[in-house]
């Protein structure tokens, strides 16, 4: 168990619409990160907050969004949903800003099924 | 651009020794991790180089070589639960960037 928690552990809905991932890092970790894996593809970063402020940015598309609160948690919205975002979307936090030496640990990830 | 190469698949004896490779080319370099990850579940943190060198940890070792781009993880006296993918990742400047894994396969 990492300390990473996300929720919900599997959603199923339906093209056009729209939900919410939620993550809480480990105690005392300042950064979030969002991966999406898609079947037999690799961990595709998104984006990067890091004590409420974003960070970096990956090939995230505009019709996806995320934000950390003051108490650290972060959510992924994603919206228009169409049938090739259905993947697992893996949340990860680290106890800095990044870069060297800043390990990210991994959530259990939220399978997202869109039908 | 940036590539992170893996070998797709792989499979060895339980008992046995596998060498998974990594080779990389990136705008900038602040560091490889590897991860390993059960299907379907969340990757798990197994080692971090910035150094060149080979380190070892228990039953798995990791080796970088910076000037060469190039990094793999050996692992020995496989066991069953070894069946997983095994990700390679390299930090460039402000992100984490992953390779497609290898999925290793141990038969008994």
């Amino acid at each position: 168990d990492s300390g990473v928690t996300q929720t919900p552990k599997h959603l199923i809905t339906a093209t056009g619409q729209r939900v919410t991932l939620r993550c809480s890092p480990r105690s005392g970790d300042l950064s979030v990160y969002w991966y999406q894996q898609s079947l037999d593809q690799g961990l595709q970063f998104l984006i990067q907050y890091y004590n409420g402020e974003e960070r970096a940015k990956g090939n995230i598309l505009e019709r996806f969004s995320a934000q950390q609160f003051p108490d650290l948690h972060s959510e992924l919205n994603l919206s228009s949903l169409e049938l090739g975002d259905s993947a697992l979307y893996f949340c990860a936090s680290s106890a800095q800003s990044g870069g060297a030496g800043d390990t990210q640990y991994f959530g259990p990830g939220t399978r997202l099924t869109v039908l | 651009g940036q590539n992170i190469d893996q070998p797709t698949e792989m499979t060895a004896t339980e008992g046995a020794i596998v060498q998974i490779n990594c080779t990389y080319q990136t705008s900038g370099f602040n560091g490889l991790f590897w991860y390993q990850q059960h299907a379907g579940e969340a990757p798990t943190f197994l080692s971090y180089y910035v150094l060149d060198g080979l380190e070892e940890k228990g039953r798995f070792s990791s080796f970088l070589s910076r000037s060469k781009g190039y990094s793999y993880l050996l692992l020995k006296e496989l066991q069953m639960k070894d069946s997983a993918s095994y990700l390679c990742a390299v930090y460039n400047t402000d992100k984490l960037i992953f390779g497609t894994g290898t999925r290793l396969q141990v038969f008994p």
